[in-house]
């Protein structure tokens, strides 16, 4: 029932690594996020995927790529792991497309806590 | 750009009321949001007001906008234990039907009991 996932929930890896966070959303919703949380507990947005469309590409290293194979699913690749990547990644969902304004909720996944040693 | 702030730290008593503030500077702003982050978790949406309110309230919270100030504010009565978590306020808009949402720099509430 769980209505958005995240794997793994922790990763511990080395620095200069390739590593994938996974991400799926249940609740048929057209848009799909991640965030990256730090130690500060400052969210910020890196990417958001509109029906596997890439739709806001924040000022991220080109090392991140967003995949999205299909609308339920977005995941994250991560290349040559720094320490400074090391945070808590949201895999977040929404119906973010309407034809007038309405309050929309977004839906966040448990996170992914990235430690790079 | 959209820029949302909150103070980052607020210590309350068990039983007192918490008020945590939060200020935007997009005026095209339709809906201002707050969401809870509990410890090892996710945000959860808490509450919302569209943009022509000023007042909303849902059983202990009540949320204030202040739309000329561009200052939202959430109170929560009686503040238990269980409330202690950070707190984002949001706020979204719609150009071109897509809806765009800016989450604040977040307050951690901290309930004594």
């Amino acid at each position: 029932d769980t209505a958005v996932s995240q794997t793994p929930k922790y990763l511990v890896t080395q620095m200069g690594n390739d590593k994938s966070i996974k991400c799926e959303q249940n609740l048929g919703h057209d848009t799909m996020y991640w965030y990256k949380q730090d130690s500060k507990k400052f969210l910020k947005i890196m990417f958001s995927y509109n029906n596997k469309e890439l739709i806001i590409n924040e000022t991220v290293p080109n090392r991140f790529s967003p995949k999205s194979p299909d609308k339920a699913h977005l995941n994250l690749h991560i290349n040559s792991l720094e320490l400074g990547d090391s945070a808590v990644y949201f895999c977040a969902s929404s119906q973010a497309y309407s034809d007038s304004p309405a309050p929309y909720e977004q839906y966040f996944g448990p996170g992914t806590r990235l430690t790079v040693t | 750009g959209e820029d949302v702030e909150q103070s980052l730290f607020l210590s309350v008593r068990e039983g007192d009321s918490s008020v945590i503030n939060c200020t935007y500077t997009d005026s095209s702003s339709t809906y201002l949001y707050w969401y809870k982050q509990e410890p090892g978790a996710g945000l959860q949406l808490l509450t919302y007001i569209f943009s022509n309110m000023d007042m909303k309230q849902d059983q202990r919270l009540t949320v204030l906008l202040n739309k000329k100030d561009k200052h939202l504010s959430l109170r929560i009565a009686d503040t238990q234990t269980g409330d202690s978590a950070i707190y984002f306020c949001a706020e979204s808009n719609s150009p071109g039907g897509y809806q765009k949402v800016t989450f604040g720099t977040g307050t951690k509430l901290q309930v004594i009991p």
